[in-house]
């Protein structure tokens, strides 16, 4: 089956950058999200990219897509206190409109 | 108010009972989706429902039956052939068919503890 890969872990300063990245196998892939959960609770989207695109910008968002790579990542500006929590990455196939597949998940530790 | 509720919040059950998960969405999606959560190991997918009457297995369906009576209601029944099923379990939805973007909108989830 496809596999989605991301690194567990990531820690920043309050005001740095952070880059959270993801890999995936299925060149199939149609759209790619990036998900936020907060602890003990749901999952909410917070941008996608259709697969065609290599770039886009949503205020403090920005992802990049390398489609030969089959790298996806996440780029948040000026992190905050308040974006401390889980991301996944996840990607829907051409073939299989409805099947999500996630990735593990980096947890984002945000120091003040 | 639109949304995905999963109830209970917390459920506690002996080893050896069934026990059902409820999840109801109110966004008039046509699919539904159960995923389980382990930590480190992200979501996986369970069972998922793409219109009312049907369903597919997912990733890890041993030990989990589902129904779809109604497109409202997708629940969940955690059978005692399950193996390890103390986990963060959560529900899905989403529009559907179609080939444009496809969010899945996530219920808070229930977190079941077997004793």
């Amino acid at each position: 089956g496809e596999d989605v890969e991301q690194s567990l872990f990531l820690s920043v300063r309050e005001g740095d950058s952070s880059v959270i990245n993801c890999t995936y196998t299925d060149s199939s892939s149609t759209y790619l999200y990036w998900y936020k959960q907060e602890p003990g609770a749901g999952l909410q989207l917070l941008t996608y990219i259709f697969s065609n695109m290599d770039m886009k910008q949503d205020q403090r968002l920005t992802v990049l897509l390398n489609k030969k790579d089959k790298h996806l990542s996440l780029r948040i500006a000026d992190t905050q206190t308040g974006d401390s929590a889980i991301y996944f990455c996840a990607e829907s196939l051409l073939y299989n409109f409805n099947k999500f597949y996630f990735g593990s998940g980096t947890k984002l530790n945000v120091k003040p | 108010d639109g949304g995905i509720t999963q109830s209970p919040k917390y459920l506690f059950r002996k080893e050896g009972q069934n026990v059902t998960l409820s999840c109801e969405q109110n966004l008039n999606h046509d699919a539904m989706y159960w995923y389980r959560q382990d930590p480190g190991q992200g979501l996986r997918l369970i069972y998922y429902s793409q219109i009312v009457n049907d369903f597919q297995k997912g990733d890890i369906a041993e030990g989990y039956s589902v129904s779809r009576e109604k497109k409202e209601s997708f629940p969940l029944t955690v059978t005692s052939a399950q193996k390890n099923p103390t986990a963060f379990y959560l529900c899905a939805s989403s529009i559907g068919f179609g080939t444009g973007v496809n969010e899945q909108f996530f219920g808070p989830g229930t977190r079941l503890t077997v004793l």
